[in-house]
């Protein structure tokens, strides 16, 4: 049963313009959702937030935008940059059961040429 | 620069020996996590501790699985008799509480294959 779904395992973006990563949830009790970037034999860092009472979160290059009635969120980096290059995961969780109860989705790797 | 740490960062294990995995959490932080990443997958919850106590472990596989967090040292997560299902990477993370998801700080990680 997987509850939190990345539906593209990779994506190319040309360096510069927007990569767009994207993640759907079949739960309805989420109520936080977050942002994880990986690099290869590192472990995951955290990039991004956004509660449910939010419809979009900006830090700097990266947006993340949350759409309740649809069950999606996605993540917007613009420009970007070849450092953006690694594997990016979707992750959500119950306010009520904390961040022990975080439910990752399977990742997307994103390549970013220059 | 005192992150997670987690030690060993790899570790081969033949069937049937034990696997032990350490972690030490950030300074300050009292609350840890461990996560599973199989072959291809996301990371999947296994076990939340604070010190001396097991405070969720409805991730953990029922059998052949155990983690402690003592009041003194690192946290263990245990694996007895390893089969070949076990090779993954092992992610220990750590909290200064329980509830705040942006504090949640992932180790490098250790790698374990079962041969």
């Amino acid at each position: 049963d997987q509850q939190v779904k990345q539906n593209s395992p990779s994506l190319s973006v040309q360096e510069g313009r927007i990569s767009i990563l994207n993640c759907d949830y079949t739960n309805s009790m989420f109520d936080y959702f977050l942002w994880y970037k990986k690099y290869p034999a590192e472990g995951p860092t955290f990039l991004i937030s956004i509660s449910s009472i939010k419809d979009k979160n900006e830090d700097g290059r990266f947006t993340v935008f949350l759409n309740k009635s649809a069950k999606h969120l996605s993540l917007h980096i613009v420009p970007s940059q070849p450092g953006d290059s690694a594997v990016y995961f979707c992750a959500a969780s119950r306010t009520l059961q904390g961040a022990q109860k975080l439910v990752f989705g399977q990742g997307t790797r994103l390549t970013i040429n220059p | 620069n005192a992150g997670v740490m987690q030690n060993p960062r790899h570790l081969v294990r033949r069937r049937g020996q034990e696997a032990r995995l350490r972690c030490s959490p950030m300074k300050g932080h009292s609350h840890v996590y461990w996560y599973r990443q199989l072959p291809e997958e996301g990371l999947k919850f296994m076990v939340y501790l604070q010190k001396e106590n097991i405070i969720d472990e409805s991730g953990m596989p029922k059998e052949r699985f155990s983690a402690e967090f003592p009041k003194e040292g690192p946290s263990i997560l245990r694996i007895q008799q390893v089969v070949r299902g076990d090779s993954a990477a092992y992610f220990c993370a750590s909290s200064p509480t329980g509830t705040d998801e942006a504090f949640l700080h992932f180790g490098n990680g250790t790698r374990l294959t079962v041969t």
